[in-house]
């Protein structure tokens, strides 16, 4: 059975770096074609996909927040790691990860969710 | 990369089909058979229903269904039910994911 849970502050202040962390079960980040997105989701508004990362340590971004965004991971402990530098208030959002399953692009797991809010 | 267009809402009533649509470019929907489609009740996490245009994940009711003609995807979902009633966004993969704009479908 796959999960995924995401984790990480549910405030953060303008300027400061946001970091998320993935923890999933049920799959190996080794595996061929296996990957682990993130999406976000601001309150009220449309899902927008941020970043994911291959089991080959491939790594892809939205062009339009490319530089702002990192994602890495830790075979070993099953996580994946999303940095957001520079938050705005617009950056307000609920995060998700999700798995992507071998071959197929699309997510067919998801986390529950977590909301980070940017303010002062 | 801009964001998919779908409409805002849509409407139906109980056993009635609906379609949403799902618009992008050649550049997106256009190009590749890789068009998912994902259900979302409120304050639940998106939920997979159709991927690579028209296939069903396991466990998906075949009352969905998924298709696409040039740039525009669509679904269809059939004999209409209470619970189907959920926001719905469209995926298109083309080197990179972009979502479309999201769809509230309302039994009536």
């Amino acid at each position: 059975q796959i999960t995924l849970k995401e984790s990480g502050p549910t405030l953060v202040k303008p300027t400061q770096t946001l970091t998320l962390t993935c923890t999933f079960s049920g799959f190996s980040l080794s595996t061929s074609g296996v990957g682990v997105g993130w999406i976000r989701q601001p309150p009220g508004k449309a899902l927008e996909w941020l970043a994911l990362i291959y089991w080959d340590d491939d790594k892809r971004y939205s062009p339009s927040l490319k530089s702002r965004l990192t994602i890495t991971k830790d075979t070993s402990k099953n996580q994946v790691v999303l940095t957001m530098t520079n938050m705005d208030p617009v950056d307000t959002s609920t995060y998700y990860c999700a798995h992507r399953t071998t071959g197929l692009r699309m997510f067919d797991y998801w986390g529950q969710g977590t909301l980070v809010t940017v303010s002062s | 990369q801009s964001a998919l267009t779908q409409p805002a809402s849509v409407s139906g009533s109980p056993g009635q089909s609906i379609t949403i649509s799902c618009t992008g470019t050649s550049s997106d929907v256009g190009s590749y058979n890789l068009v998912s489609w994902y259900q979302q009740h409120p304050g639940k996490a998106p939920k997979l229903m159709i991927y690579e245009g028209s296939k069903r994940p396991s466990g998906v009711s075949n009352r969905f269904s998924g298709s696409k003609s040039g740039n525009t995807a669509s679904l269809t979902i059939s004999g209409l039910q209470a619970e189907d009633e959920a926001d719905y966004y469209c995926c298109s993969y083309a080197g990179s994911y972009v979502f479309g704009t999201g769809t509230k479908v309302t039994v009536l």
